[in-house]
């Protein structure tokens, strides 16, 4: 069975840090490129961050370009997302998935998300 | 960046009814369009993708069409099971958009 399991969310202050981790399995997570989603309360989708199987390509959107760093271990088969320079704006459920980019698409998967509430 | 707007935002329908959303892309971007579902507590599901390809287990009440910059998904008889709200998302660059959502209730 195919899980993503996300971990890392939690309460933190305007201009605090945090980092998400993503755990993988029942699949070739070495083969797939993968991406972080975010979804603010109520609100629609938005795409966070790219990064290919090797991590040798990484993207990333114009709203966490400098302040958030995504990275892999294919190794240990997980997905990170460091957070730095949170705003209130960052509030959202992330979501590490596989979806199509670039004119691929390779599966659907999706995890279970984690709640980041940036308040003071 | 590419904008994506779908239409309605939301639509009141009955079991059985055909219902059509449709989604606007500020650039064409040839078939690279998916389409989700997504329940309220849940992680969104793929409905179809390049516009027309239905993803493996999606019931064939769903369909896809369009090109370019205008789309649109259609559930052809509504059933209990796909009140949920809708999205839209293109993957013609490295950086993808989605649409606001179609929520879609019982009328």
């Amino acid at each position: 069975e195919v899980q993503l399991v996300e971990s890392g969310g939690g309460l933190v202050q305007p201009g605090g840090s945090l980092r998400l981790s993503c755990a993988a399995s029942g699949f070739t997570f070495s083969s797939y490129s993968m991406n972080w989603v975010r979804q603010a309360p109520g609100k629609g989708l938005e795409w966070v961050s790219y990064i290919s199987s090797s991590s040798s390509t990484i993207y990333y959107a114009d709203s966490v370009q400098g302040r958030f760093t995504i990275s892999r271990d294919n190794a240990k088969n997980s997905l990170y997302l460091q957070m730095n320079s949170l705003r209130d704006e960052d509030t959202a459920v992330y979501y590490c998935a596989s979806i199509p980019v670039a004119g691929r698409k390779t599966v659907d998967y999706w995890g279970q998300g984690t709640l980041v509430t940036v308040s003071s | 960046d590419i904008q994506m707007t779908q239409s309605p935002s939301s639509l009141s329908a009955s079991v059985g009814d055909r219902v059509t959303i449709t989604c606007r892309a500020s650039q064409s971007i040839g078939s690279w369009l998916a389409w989700y579902q997504q329940k309220p507590g849940k992680a969104p599901k793929l409905l179809l993708y390049k516009a027309s390809s239905l993803e493996s287990g999606v019931p064939s009440r769903f369909s896809g069409s369009g090109s370019g910059t205008e789309f649109t998904l259609t559930i052809s008889s509504l059933q209990p099971d796909d009140f949920a709200t809708y999205f839209c998302q293109h993957y013609n660059t490295y950086f993808p958009t989605f649409g606001q959502g179609t929520k879609v209730e019982i009328k």
